[in-house]
């Protein structure tokens, strides 16, 4: 079984500072992970992924993401945030185990607000 | 850019009505997914297409719930009869199997308020 863990429901950060969203994962062999925002009255937008390779993996609107096996974590990041990244942050993993399924595992969110 | 399009954006009906919600995939997607988004559930899996089949609906009511793909490019999802508790935000999302490193595509999703 596949789950991912999101042990913030929401972070507070002021803008220009650096900001993290922080994800765990559980599978079976090596992940997927993939990180998506959803802004309000929008579906999820896909950010940035890691299937292999890098460990720091850098994705949309200066995202970037750290996929840490040993501690099987996939941590978001922005070194410095804006007022427009508020919104509701998901991370999701796939095993490659069950890659024939294609189903994805997402956490239960994270809220950001970054304030002016 | 290529969509995932999800009609209609709002639905607001009274219990016991039927609903249906509609997505179109992105052309060439292969799968297709229902899910549900609710303040205290989170986003959950309803049910899973792949090539217009149903590979899983393990997580859709079974009793009032029904979801199929006519076609390729188009994929319902009916409640019938609706009931307040079904209040939430249907996103439908697809992809291409076999590309298992790319992520789902999802819609902007169809809010229903039952009354």
């Amino acid at each position: 079984a596949q789950s991912v863990a999101q042990p913030e429901d929401q972070v507070n950060v002021a803008e220009g500072n650096p900001l993290t969203v922080k994800c765990t994962y559980s599978v079976s062999g090596n992940p997927y992970l993939f990180w998506y925002v959803q802004y309000p009255n929008r579906g999820l937008q896909f950010l940035l992924k890691y299937i292999t390779g890098d460990n720091l993996v850098k994705g949309s609107y200066g995202f970037e993401a750290e996929f840490n096996k040993s501690q099987t974590s996939f941590h978001l990041k922005k070194p410095s945030a804006l007022v427009s990244d508020s919104a509701l942050y998901f991370c999701a993993v796939r095993g490659r185990k069950e890659s024939n399924d294609y189903k994805l595992s997402f956490g239960a969110g994270t809220t950001v607000t970054v304030r002016a | 850019d290529a969509r995932v399009t999800q009609t209609p954006r709002h639905k607001v009906t009274e219990m016991g009505q039927e609903v249906t919600m509609r997505c179109q995939p992105i052309l060439g997607h292969n799968t297709v997914f229902w899910y549900r988004q609710t303040m205290m559930q989170g986003l959950e899996l309803l049910a899973y297409f792949r090539n217009r089949a149903p590979l899983d609906d393990s997580g859709m009511p079974k009793d009032r719930f029904s979801a199929e793909m006519p076609d390729a490019t188009l994929a319902t999802l009916k409640i019938q009869p609706s009931e307040p508790r079904d209040s939430a935000v249907y996103f439908c999302a697809s992809g291409l199997a076999g590309q298992t490193d790319q992520p789902q595509h999802f819609g902007d999703g169809t809010r229903l308020s039952i009354l």
